[in-house]
């Protein structure tokens, strides 16, 4: 089956670092990844949505500056966390989706998630 | 615009007991996927089903059984003789759609509490 990581897991950092979290895709090329973000007992929330080779499409309110989304290649996005504050502090989650052959696919995986502490 | 409804916040069962989970969506696609996904407490998102707008047949698969109506836009999840392992939170998810530019809308998720 389809395989994406997280890394790292969990990340502590001080308020006004910036911190970057990977995901990869392992057995698949994913044109396509997806940022998530949960916060406690929360549903998850698209933060934005990262194409291989362009800009990503971030969803309505969050400030594309401040989370910067590069996906460089087939089997890596990364989300840098700029400027960090403790309000930053969540659960973020990616997920990748395996390419569809025609209009009847699509499958989405998701990532481990990683847990972002800012003191 | 796409919707998921989970209207149970939480639920607590004793071991051995059935439990539904409930899940309405709203969505203005003729063609569309609902998922349910199981979030147990290490985080991680485990995929249990897909199913597409166009196959209503129910599922079952072990435990577990799905019921899917469009007359009633509802799509439940049912665990029979629950055990202890399946206390985790439940999401019903809905996807606008097929294709590159489709998205998953994630209910506010369920919280299944299995007593032993």
């Amino acid at each position: 089956g389809a395989v994406v990581s997280q890394h790292p897991s969990r990340v502590i950092c001080k308020s006004g670092t910036s911190v970057k979290i990977e995901c990869r895709s392992l057995d698949f090329q994913a044109t396509t990844m997806f940022w998530y973000r949960q916060f406690p007992k929360k549903s998850l929330m698209l933060m934005a949505t990262s194409n291989e080779g362009s800009k990503a499409t971030y969803e309505q309110g969050v400030e594309k500056d401040k989370f910067l989304i590069n996906h460089a290649s087939l089997t890596l996005s990364t989300l840098t966390v700029t400027s960090a504050h403790p309000e930053d502090s969540s659960f973020y989650i990616c997920s990748a989706r395996v390419p569809g052959r025609g209009t009847a696919s699509y499958e989405q995986y998701f990532g481990p998630g990683t847990r972002l502490t800012v003191t | 615009a796409q919707k998921v409804t989970q209207a149970q916040t939480e639920i607590s069962v004793v071991e051995k007991e059935d439990v539904t989970l409930d899940c309405v969506y709203e969505t203005r696609d003729t063609t569309y996927y609902l998922f349910w996904y199981k979030q147990p407490p290490s985080g991680e998102l485990v995929f249990l089903i897909r199913r597409n707008s166009f196959d209503e047949q129910n599922e079952i698969s072990g435990r577990y059984s799905w019921n899917f109506q469009k007359s009633t836009s509802s799509f439940n999840f049912t665990i029979t003789a629950s055990q202890v392992v399946d206390s985790a939170v439940y999401f019903c998810a809905l996807s606008d759609g097929v294709g590159a530019n489709s998205k998953l809308t994630f209910g506010k998720g369920i919280t299944l509490s299995v007593r032993p």
